[in-house]
């Protein structure tokens, strides 16, 4: 079944850093990727997605791209704050039936 | 975006007993789903939740555990019945349309004695 890898696990930035987490899926008939931040003891928040005929979208300092020849996908944060320490996660959908296959998330951590 | 609500946010149960948590979502959705998430893990879907029939179950997740509610496009209940330990987690309703874009409840904390 369709499977999604998401690394690393952990990230560490100095605050005003860029971040950038990647994620691998493996059903080329995936053409959803959300990006989700989740704070502690709060549900996941949808921040940016793409679709498969989309490179790449920008919304402010958050950005992803797509590339699907290699079936990756990439989350970019730049100029981090310390509001951005969360976890992040991907995920992928085919459309067919909405259900997103999700990554094992990222802790992100901004240093000051 | 939807806006989306759950009841309780947090609860402490005995084991053997059931839970009821509520979803609700401020406008009309076609799809609603639940979902299960060990501290620390990301998200397993456990079902989802069709307006007007039963839902449809992931593996590993039965009716008689987990039975779901959906009586209109914004309401959803999930039952967790006969509780042990195990079943400690956050349980999180989530919504979308046709559209793929999936909403988040704030989740309910479980924990079972």
């Amino acid at each position: 079944g369709e499977n999604v890898e998401q690394h690393p696990s952990t990230l560490s930035v100095q605050e005003g850093d860029s971040a950038v987490i990647k994620c691998t899926y493996s059903d080329s008939a995936s053409n959803y990727f959300p990006w989700y931040k989740q704070e502690l003891g709060k549900g996941p928040q949808l921040i940016i997605d793409i679709r498969s005929n989309v490179g790449e979208k920008k919304d402010q300092r958050i950005a992803v791209t797509l590339n699907k020849t290699a079936k990756h996908f990439s989350l970019h944060i730049t100029e981090t704050q310390p509001e951005d320490s969360a976890v992040y996660f991907c995920a992928a959908s085919k459309g067919s039936n909405y259900q997103l296959i999700w990554g094992a998330g990222t802790k992100l951590i901004i240093k000051p | 975006s939807a806006v989306i609500s759950q009841k309780p946010s947090r609860d402490i149960c005995q084991r053997g007993t059931s839970l009821t948590i509520q979803c609700q979502v401020d406008s009309q959705v076609t799809m609603m789903f639940w979902y299960r998430q060990q501290p620390g893990q990301s998200l397993t879907l456990i079902a989802t939740a069709n307006q007007g029939s039963e839902a449809t179950y992931e593996s590993g997740f039965v009716i008689d555990k987990f039975p779901i509610s959906r009586p209109n496009l914004t309401f959803s209940t999930l039952t967790v019945s006969n509780m042990s330990p195990e079943d400690s987690s956050i349980y999180l309703c989530s919504a979308g349309g046709l559209t793929n874009e999936q909403f988040f409840g704030p989740g309910t904390r479980l924990t079972v004695l």
